[in-house]
Protein backbone atom coordinates (compact mmCIF):
# COMPACT_ATOMS: atom_id res chain seq x y z
CA UNK A 1 0.00 0.00 0.00
CA UNK A 2 0.90 3.91 -0.06
CA UNK A 3 3.22 5.33 2.35
CA UNK A 4 3.55 8.42 3.90
CA UNK A 5 3.77 10.96 1.06
CA UNK A 6 5.07 14.57 1.51
CA UNK A 7 5.26 17.52 -0.56
CA UNK A 8 6.56 19.43 -2.04
CA UNK A 9 10.07 17.48 -2.28
CA UNK A 10 12.34 20.56 -2.32
CA UNK A 11 11.53 24.15 -1.33
CA UNK A 12 13.72 27.21 -2.16
CA UNK A 13 12.59 30.09 -0.72
CA UNK A 14 14.04 33.50 0.37
CA UNK A 15 14.02 34.83 3.69
CA UNK A 16 10.96 36.47 5.50
CA UNK A 17 8.87 34.38 3.11
CA UNK A 18 6.12 32.18 4.16
CA UNK A 19 6.01 28.05 3.45
CA UNK A 20 3.45 25.26 3.90
CA UNK A 21 5.11 21.66 4.21
CA UNK A 22 2.38 19.69 3.63
CA UNK A 23 2.31 15.81 4.83
CA UNK A 24 -0.37 13.14 3.70
CA UNK A 25 0.43 9.62 6.46
CA UNK A 26 -0.72 6.06 5.82
CA UNK A 27 -4.54 5.50 5.18
CA UNK A 28 -6.26 4.90 8.46
CA UNK A 29 -2.71 5.65 10.88
CA UNK A 30 -4.26 7.59 14.01
CA UNK A 31 -0.57 9.54 15.19
CA UNK A 32 1.28 12.02 12.71
CA UNK A 33 4.15 13.52 13.90
CA UNK A 34 6.61 15.96 12.22
CA UNK A 35 10.64 16.12 12.47
CA UNK A 36 13.36 18.20 11.44
CA UNK A 37 16.89 16.98 10.62
CA UNK A 38 19.88 19.17 10.12
CA UNK A 39 22.91 17.80 7.46
CA UNK A 40 24.49 15.63 9.30
CA UNK A 41 22.52 14.84 12.49
CA UNK A 42 19.51 12.70 13.43
CA UNK A 43 15.84 14.08 13.07
CA UNK A 44 14.67 15.89 15.78
CA UNK A 45 10.49 16.18 17.47
CA UNK A 46 8.91 19.40 16.20
CA UNK A 47 5.15 17.83 17.12
CA UNK A 48 3.07 15.54 17.73
CA UNK A 49 -1.02 15.34 16.62
CA UNK A 50 -3.35 12.36 17.79
CA UNK A 51 -6.25 12.25 15.24
CA UNK A 52 -6.82 16.22 14.55
CA UNK A 53 -5.73 17.05 18.10
CA UNK A 54 -2.29 18.57 18.49
CA UNK A 55 -1.23 17.02 21.89
CA UNK A 56 2.79 17.41 21.92
CA UNK A 57 4.32 20.92 20.54
CA UNK A 58 7.23 21.14 22.77
CA UNK A 59 9.92 20.70 20.36
CA UNK A 60 8.82 23.44 17.85
CA UNK A 61 11.58 25.89 18.11
CA UNK A 62 9.57 28.99 18.38
CA UNK A 63 5.88 30.75 17.56
CA UNK A 64 6.97 31.16 13.58
CA UNK A 65 6.42 27.59 12.94
CA UNK A 66 2.60 25.75 13.45
CA UNK A 67 1.04 22.54 12.68
CA UNK A 68 -2.38 21.44 11.66
CA UNK A 69 -4.16 18.64 11.17
CA UNK A 70 -8.02 19.82 10.59
CA UNK A 71 -9.50 16.56 9.62
CA UNK A 72 -7.15 14.03 11.41
CA UNK A 73 -5.54 13.22 7.84
CA UNK A 74 -3.77 15.41 5.86
CA UNK A 75 -1.19 17.44 7.56
CA UNK A 76 0.21 21.00 7.05
CA UNK A 77 3.65 22.37 9.10
CA UNK A 78 3.82 26.35 8.14
CA UNK A 79 6.66 28.19 8.70
CA UNK A 80 6.30 32.23 8.82
CA UNK A 81 9.36 34.67 7.82
CA UNK A 82 11.36 31.83 7.14
CA UNK A 83 15.02 32.63 8.10
CA UNK A 84 18.00 31.15 6.93
CA UNK A 85 18.64 28.84 10.32
CA UNK A 86 15.25 27.33 8.94
CA UNK A 87 17.28 25.17 5.81
CA UNK A 88 16.63 21.51 6.74
CA UNK A 89 15.24 18.72 5.97
CA UNK A 90 11.60 18.31 7.01
CA UNK A 91 10.51 14.66 7.53
CA UNK A 92 6.91 13.49 8.70
CA UNK A 93 5.80 10.25 10.22
CA UNK A 94 2.61 8.58 11.00
CA UNK A 95 1.57 5.76 13.10
CA UNK A 96 -1.32 3.57 13.10
CA UNK A 97 -2.18 3.64 17.50
CA UNK A 98 -2.15 6.82 19.49
CA UNK A 99 1.06 7.10 20.12
CA UNK A 100 1.71 3.87 22.33
CA UNK A 101 5.30 3.45 23.49
CA UNK A 102 5.59 0.81 21.39
CA UNK A 103 4.37 1.66 18.02
CA UNK A 104 6.05 1.71 14.97
CA UNK A 105 6.42 5.32 13.23
CA UNK A 106 6.89 5.29 9.60
CA UNK A 107 8.24 8.20 7.88
CA UNK A 108 7.98 9.95 5.03
CA UNK A 109 10.58 11.28 2.14
CA UNK A 110 11.01 14.21 3.58
CA UNK A 111 10.54 17.84 2.48
CA UNK A 112 14.35 19.47 1.91
CA UNK A 113 13.84 23.32 2.67
CA UNK A 114 16.47 25.79 1.98
CA UNK A 115 16.32 29.27 2.90
CA UNK A 116 18.07 31.39 0.68
CA UNK B 1 16.40 12.43 29.99
CA UNK B 2 16.77 10.00 27.44
CA UNK B 3 19.43 10.05 24.90
CA UNK B 4 21.31 7.98 22.02
CA UNK B 5 24.64 7.36 21.68
CA UNK B 6 26.11 6.25 17.84
CA UNK B 7 30.08 6.49 18.69
CA UNK B 8 30.92 5.58 14.99
CA UNK B 9 30.40 8.12 12.55
CA UNK B 10 31.59 6.06 10.09
CA UNK B 11 31.56 2.09 9.59
CA UNK B 12 33.86 0.24 6.57
CA UNK B 13 33.33 -3.54 5.84
CA UNK B 14 33.96 -5.69 3.31
CA UNK B 15 31.10 -7.64 1.23
CA UNK B 16 30.08 -11.21 2.94
CA UNK B 17 31.93 -10.31 6.39
CA UNK B 18 29.97 -9.43 9.27
CA UNK B 19 28.99 -5.75 10.11
CA UNK B 20 28.38 -4.04 14.00
CA UNK B 21 26.63 -0.48 13.52
CA UNK B 22 27.00 0.37 17.90
CA UNK B 23 24.31 1.73 19.76
CA UNK B 24 24.24 2.83 23.33
CA UNK B 25 21.63 4.38 25.62
CA UNK B 26 20.31 6.14 28.46
CA UNK B 27 17.03 5.75 29.97
CA UNK B 28 14.42 5.93 33.03
CA UNK B 29 12.41 2.85 33.07
CA UNK B 30 12.37 0.13 30.23
CA UNK B 31 13.56 1.18 27.41
CA UNK B 32 11.96 1.47 23.86
CA UNK B 33 14.55 0.88 20.71
CA UNK B 34 14.58 1.53 17.16
CA UNK B 35 17.11 0.96 14.04
CA UNK B 36 16.06 3.18 11.27
CA UNK B 37 18.00 3.24 7.60
CA UNK B 38 18.24 6.18 5.37
CA UNK B 39 19.08 5.59 1.93
CA UNK B 40 19.95 8.18 -0.50
CA UNK B 41 17.13 10.53 -1.66
CA UNK B 42 14.54 8.36 0.53
CA UNK B 43 13.16 8.36 3.57
CA UNK B 44 13.78 6.61 6.75
CA UNK B 45 12.88 3.12 6.62
CA UNK B 46 12.41 1.06 9.57
CA UNK B 47 14.43 -1.73 9.92
CA UNK B 48 13.56 -3.28 13.67
CA UNK B 49 12.73 -2.45 16.99
CA UNK B 50 13.07 -4.28 20.65
CA UNK B 51 10.07 -3.88 23.01
CA UNK B 52 10.62 -6.86 25.13
CA UNK B 53 11.40 -10.47 25.65
CA UNK B 54 13.93 -11.77 23.37
CA UNK B 55 17.32 -9.43 23.42
CA UNK B 56 18.08 -10.69 20.07
CA UNK B 57 15.56 -8.99 17.64
CA UNK B 58 15.18 -9.52 13.94
CA UNK B 59 14.31 -7.14 11.11
CA UNK B 60 14.21 -6.64 7.85
CA UNK B 61 16.73 -7.43 4.95
CA UNK B 62 18.68 -9.76 7.36
CA UNK B 63 19.86 -7.45 10.21
CA UNK B 64 19.14 -8.23 13.38
CA UNK B 65 20.04 -6.32 16.86
CA UNK B 66 20.99 -7.34 20.04
CA UNK B 67 19.70 -5.66 23.06
CA UNK B 68 21.58 -5.91 26.39
CA UNK B 69 20.71 -4.18 28.97
CA UNK B 70 23.37 -4.30 31.33
CA UNK B 71 25.70 -2.56 28.35
CA UNK B 72 22.31 -0.32 27.49
CA UNK B 73 23.75 -1.06 24.14
CA UNK B 74 21.46 -2.44 21.49
CA UNK B 75 23.77 -2.91 18.43
CA UNK B 76 22.73 -3.47 14.91
CA UNK B 77 23.89 -6.77 13.34
CA UNK B 78 24.27 -8.42 10.29
CA UNK B 79 26.11 -11.63 9.10
CA UNK B 80 27.27 -10.86 5.70
CA UNK B 81 27.35 -7.16 4.19
CA UNK B 82 26.22 -6.99 0.92
CA UNK B 83 27.27 -3.71 -1.06
CA UNK B 84 23.32 -2.67 -1.20
CA UNK B 85 23.36 -2.22 2.56
CA UNK B 86 25.64 1.37 2.21
CA UNK B 87 23.61 3.64 4.06
CA UNK B 88 22.92 5.71 6.80
CA UNK B 89 21.93 4.21 10.22
CA UNK B 90 19.77 5.61 12.72
CA UNK B 91 19.41 4.11 16.37
CA UNK B 92 16.32 5.59 18.62
CA UNK B 93 14.42 5.23 22.15
CA UNK B 94 10.91 6.24 22.48
CA UNK B 95 11.00 9.22 25.33
CA UNK B 96 9.65 7.83 28.39
CA UNK B 97 10.08 11.24 29.72
CA UNK B 98 7.42 13.97 28.78
CA UNK B 99 5.35 11.43 26.57
CA UNK B 100 5.42 8.45 24.71
CA UNK B 101 5.13 9.74 21.01
CA UNK B 102 8.46 11.27 20.80
CA UNK B 103 11.60 9.37 18.94
CA UNK B 104 15.07 10.37 20.10
CA UNK B 105 17.38 9.71 17.39
CA UNK B 106 21.11 9.40 17.37
CA UNK B 107 23.22 11.52 15.31
CA UNK B 108 23.38 8.32 12.95
CA UNK B 109 26.67 5.99 11.24
CA UNK B 110 27.08 5.51 7.85
CA UNK B 111 27.80 2.41 6.48
CA UNK B 112 30.38 1.42 4.08
CA UNK B 113 30.58 -2.11 2.34
CA UNK B 114 33.18 -2.71 -0.05
CA UNK B 115 32.71 -5.16 -2.71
Amino acid sequence: GAGVSQSPRYKVTKRGQDVALRCDPISGHVSLYWYRQALGQGPEFLTYFNYEAQQDKSGLPNDRFSAERPEGSISTLTIQRTEQRDSAMYRCASSLFSGGASDTQYFGPGTRLTVL
Amino acid sequence: AQSVAQPEDQVNVAEGNPLTVKCTYSVSGNPYLFWYVQYPNRGLQFLLKYITGDNLVKGSYGFEAEFNKSQTSFHLKKPSALVSDSALYFCAVRDMGGGYNKLIFGAGTRLAVHP
